[in-house]
């Protein structure tokens, strides 16, 4: 069956522009996640969906960055007036609900490369 | 906070070499331990997982063991091959599962 699918797999932008970044997850996983990898670096959590809503987004840097999936499938990662520091790899997985007792088997995407000039 | 430190790269290996990847953790709690593995072009993927003290992970070859007095989570393997080339991150999740906190990576390099 097909993974998680997100698109675009590279984005180049320039600083102050809006970026939307989207993740399509394995069917059938209500909880969905997103990341962000910065060179040489392992991935930073970012935000937490469990179905449509936000269960935990504490890892947002701050409030130019938004995420939303409004039918408990796919979600939209939305960054506002970009920054050179936001470029980075963005990464989203998807699990089964809840994920106790298979703790951190999350699936992941290949990732969204951006680059902000 | 979480954190996970693990050995920093590259590594570079001949085939049938023995490996370890070194991983220490801070974490309050009893956290689960992981190891995922990125090849190239792919995705990250989970290789193995420990649950609790004393826990051994294992799979396709790779070890490691949950060891709470060292606070540790080394991975190895007896015989490398060149298919294992790849970055390989030590991960820790806390009590509610929904954050990874994650190593810096070491990327393994497998020689012919």
């Amino acid at each position: 069956g097909a993974g998680v699918s997100q698109t675009p797999s590279n984005k180049v932008t320039e600083k102050g522009k809006y970026v939307e970044l989207r993740c399509d997850p394995i069917s059938g996983h209500t909880a969905l996640y997103w990341y962000r990898q910065s060179l040489g670096q392992g991935p930073e959590f970012l935000i937490y969906f469990q179905g449509t809503g936000a269960a935990d987004d504490s890892g947002l840097p701050n409030d130019r960055f938004f995420a939303v999936r409004p039918e408990g499938s796919v979600s939209t990662l939305k960054i506002q007036r970009t920054e050179r520091g936001d470029s980075a790899v963005y990464l989203c997985a998807s699990s089964l609900n809840p994920p106790s007792g298979r703790a951190g088997e999350l699936f992941f995407g290949e990732g969204s490369r951006l680059t902000v000039l | 906070g979480n954190s996970v430190t693990q050995m920093e790269g590259p590594v570079t290996l001949s085939e049938e070499a023995f490996l370890t990847i070194n991983c220490t953790y801070t974490a309050t709690g009893y956290p689960s331990l992981f190891w995922y593995v990125q090849y190239p072009g792919e995705g990250l993927q989970l290789l193995l997982k420990a649950t609790k003290a004393d826990d051994k992970g294992s799979n396709k070859g790779f070890e490691a063991t949950y060891r709470k007095e060292t606070t540790s989570f080394h991975l190895e393997k007896g015989s490398v091959q060149v298919s294992d080339s790849a970055v390989y991150f030590c991960a820790l999740s806390d009590g509610s599962a929904r954050q990874l906190t994650f190593g810096s990576g070491t990327q393994l390099t497998v020689l012919p």
